[in-house]
């Protein structure tokens, strides 16, 4: 059974450009998060979508968006990046929508803007 | 205000020596799961453990153990007999019913196994 699967692994960008990140899920899961991963603030949630609704947003700017397709693929999307921006984007599925469940995640995105 | 804290930053043990991860979280609410997960060099966060709010019971699961304790807001992680591949970055989480499927995951320790 295939992993989560996120790409590209690697990405560098410059100030100002937008990027988008890909994340496909476990076959049959339809619950999908996001998280970034940086040494300073360390893990923090992004959103989650479930059925192609975000169902729930972390703190973060309006620059951060996502959406979930009818295959229960995802994307997000970063607009207007800043140096800060650089980071691991990890993204995690999950078989059921209760929030009791744990999720499987990928092995991340690294982000490097310059 | 922080969740979940994991003091220890990072931990260097001989291998075969047993080795204490610590991680004391903060909820209001009597409904919750805790997570732990390993962090490999590549990236990918590997669960290791779920557990909730309403069992206490301590698990073992080969080297691995987990000692829960509400009273003390403490979920500790203890590996027996480390080895070279326990090397890792460890994550203690919570997840809580009144805030649905979101991670608060605290900043996590660095386990370096010396051969």
């Amino acid at each position: 059974k295939a992993g989560v699967t996120q790409t590209p692994r690697y990405l560098i960008k410059t100030r100002g450009q937008q990027v988008t990140l890909s994340c496909s899920p476990i076959s049959g899961h339809r619950s999908v998060s996001w998280y970034q991963q940086t040494p300073g603030q360390g893990l923090q949630f992004l959103f989650e979508y479930f059925s192609e609704t975000q169902r729930n947003k972390g703190n973060f700017p309006g620059r951060f968006s996502g959406r979930q397709f009818s295959n229960s693929r995802s994307e997000m999307n970063v607009s207007t990046l800043e140096l800060g921006d650089s980071a691991l984007y990890l993204c995690a599925s999950s078989a059921r929508i209760q929030w009791d469940y744990g999720y499987t995640f990928g092995s991340g995105t690294r982000l490097t803007v310059v | 205000a922080q969740k979940v804290t994991q003091a220890q930053t990072e931990i260097s043990v001989v291998e075969k020596e047993d080795v204490t991860l610590d991680c004391v979280y903060e909820t209001r609410d009597t409904t919750y799961y805790l997570f732990w997960y390993k962090q490999p060099p590549s990236g990918e966060l590997v669960f290791l453990i779920r557990r909730n709010s309403f069992d206490e019971q301590n698990e073992i699961s080969g080297r691995y153990s987990w000692n829960f304790q509400k009273s003390t807001s403490s979920f500790n992680f203890t590996i027996t007999a480390s080895q070279v591949v326990d090397s890792a970055v460890y994550f203690c989480a919570l997840s809580e019913a009144i805030t649905g499927n979101q991670f608060y995951f605290g900043t996590g320790t660095s386990l370096t196994v010396i051969p």
